[in-house]
């Protein structure tokens, strides 16, 4: 069980250029949130998703897009990369809540994805 | 908007027992997670209260307290692998968290 998985890992980018990271999820969440976290702090959110074919915009949400096309899939775009965005990249999926117990409240994180833009 | 506050660091020696604070100012949440985060990896799940009270989940326990804006994690019998940093998060709606800046634990033998 593979559980969230994001892509790239890594990846080096000049001011200016675009890419696209990639969360899949194998869990059937309906929930899926792309966070980022810079050097000694907490993570903020960027974007978020409740469903197929919908976004939000979280705490961060400026020089980002996103797309949610297919349930177990949310991509994160950067149509300009600028210096302010290196940081770590990570994605989250939870299933909605369900009430008070502890299985419906766990959200799962990826690995993360160390973004450099120079 | 929201805010959490946390101690930066804290230092214990293994097998005692640490309580991590958490502060917050909000307008309305949810719930308290708390997710603890090894350097370089991922954040982990470790609890949620979305009521006031104890939450206990083998050696580690949380607390939430709404009317003093106030929750911590407690950590019983540390260990080495417990050395790590801990978020407080709140829940805005939807899952949707907000994160403190973290307090490094360091356990030492």
């Amino acid at each position: 069980n593979a559980g969230v998985t994001q892509t790239p890992k890594f990846r080096v980018l000049k001011t200016g250029q675009s890419m696209t990271l990639l969360c899949a999820q194998d869990m059937n969440h309906e929930y899926m949130y792309w966070y980022r976290q810079d050097p000694g702090m907490g993570l903020r959110l960027i974007h978020y998703s409740v469903g197929e074919g919908t976004t939000a915009k979280g705490e961060v949400p400026d020089g980002y897009n996103v797309s949610r096309l297919k349930k177990q899939n949310f991509l994160l775009g950067l149509e300009s990369a600028a210096p302010s965005q290196t940081s770590v990249y990570f994605c989250a999926s939870t299933p909605p809540p369900t009430g008070l117990g502890i299985s419906g409240n766990t959200i799962y994180f990826g690995e993360g994805s160390w973004l450099t833009v120079v | 908007g929201q805010s959490l506050e946390q101690p930066s660091e804290v230092t214990a020696v293994e097998g005692a027992i640490v309580q991590i604070n958490c502060t917050y100012q909000t307008s309305g949440f949810y719930g308290l997670s708390w997710y603890q985060q090894h350097d370089g990896g991922a954040p982990t799940f470790l609890s949620y209260n979305a009521l006031d009270g104890l939450e206990e989940t083998g050696r580690f326990s949380s607390f939430l307290s709404r009317s003093d804006s106030y929750g911590y994690l407690l950590l019983q019998e540390l260990q080495m692998k417990d050395s790590a940093s801990y978020f407080c998060a709140l829940d805005t709606g939807r899952r949707a968290l907000t994160f403190g800046s973290g307090t490094r634990l360091q356990v030492q033998p």
